[in-house]
């Protein structure tokens, strides 16, 4: 399976933006990949926030954006707030894959 | 309010089989669009996808554990289950359910997780 790269950690002040990528190896991140973001907090679980690239499920913060370019993903966090310190995973999905995971992201909120 | 809830043996010898059962709640299993996946999380680590199934019966796996995983599906109860043959210490993890609202949607509705060990 083709392999999506985070990096390992970011931080950012409250109030600053903070833009985690994610980069599809191998077959990469084509037109054909649905790509979804999840947030989990230590000790839950993940959450879906952002699908379909950039869409928003209903009850997700504008703050929360995500866009494509190419073979790599975003995910913008704007304001940052102490509660936006999570682990972050980016994910693609295609009907002939699968579901694939990044390794994750830690933020931290300085 | 859709829920998922994990239940299975927090403890399983090595190359015994690990079961866990997913009950859903607020909603059917047999509601077309969705499928009803495994993901699971080592220790301290990422998510990894184990599989889904759809109400139909189709399944499909990672390839990384497609010969140890079977995902079965049961209407009647509402719930799905996962085993996981031959088991080892490298199988233990957080195992969690979700709902995959196919395609676009992704998995949007997750049970709280429980934890299987993997040890004699």
């Amino acid at each position: 399976q083709s392999a999506l790269t985070q990096p390992a950690s970011v931080s950012g002040s409250p109030g600053q933006s903070i833009t985690i990528s994610c980069t599809g190896t191998s077959s990469g991140l084509g037109d054909d990949y649905y790509v979804f973001w999840y947030q989990q907090h230590p000790g839950k679980a993940p959450k879906l926030i952002i699908f379909d690239v950039n869409k928003r499920p209903s009850g997700v913060s504008y703050r929360f954006s995500g866009s494509k370019s190419g073979n790599t993903a975003s995910l913008t966090i704007s304001g940052l707030q102490p509660d936006d310190e999570a682990d972050y995973y980016c994910s693609s999905y295609t009907p002939n894959r699968g579901v694939i995971f990044g390794g994750g992201t830690k933020l931290t909120a300085l | 309010q859709v829920q998922l809830q994990e239940s299975g043996p927090g403890l399983v010898k090595p190359s015994e089989t690990l079961s866990l059962n997913c009950s859903v709640s607020g909603d059917s299993v047999s509601t077309g669009g969705y499928y009803w996946a495994w993901i699971r999380q080592h220790p301290g680590k990422g998510l990894e996808w184990i599989g889904y199934i759809h109400y139909s019966g189709n399944t499909y796996y990672n390839p990384s554990l497609q010969s140890r995983s079977t995902i079965s599906i049961d209407r009647s109860t509402n719930h799905f289950s996962l085993r996981l043959s031959s088991v080892t210490a490298a199988d233990t993890a957080v195992y969690y359910c979700a709902r995959h609202r196919m395609p676009v949607y992704g998995l949007d509705v997750w049970g709280q997780g429980t934890t299987v060990t993997v040890s004699s």
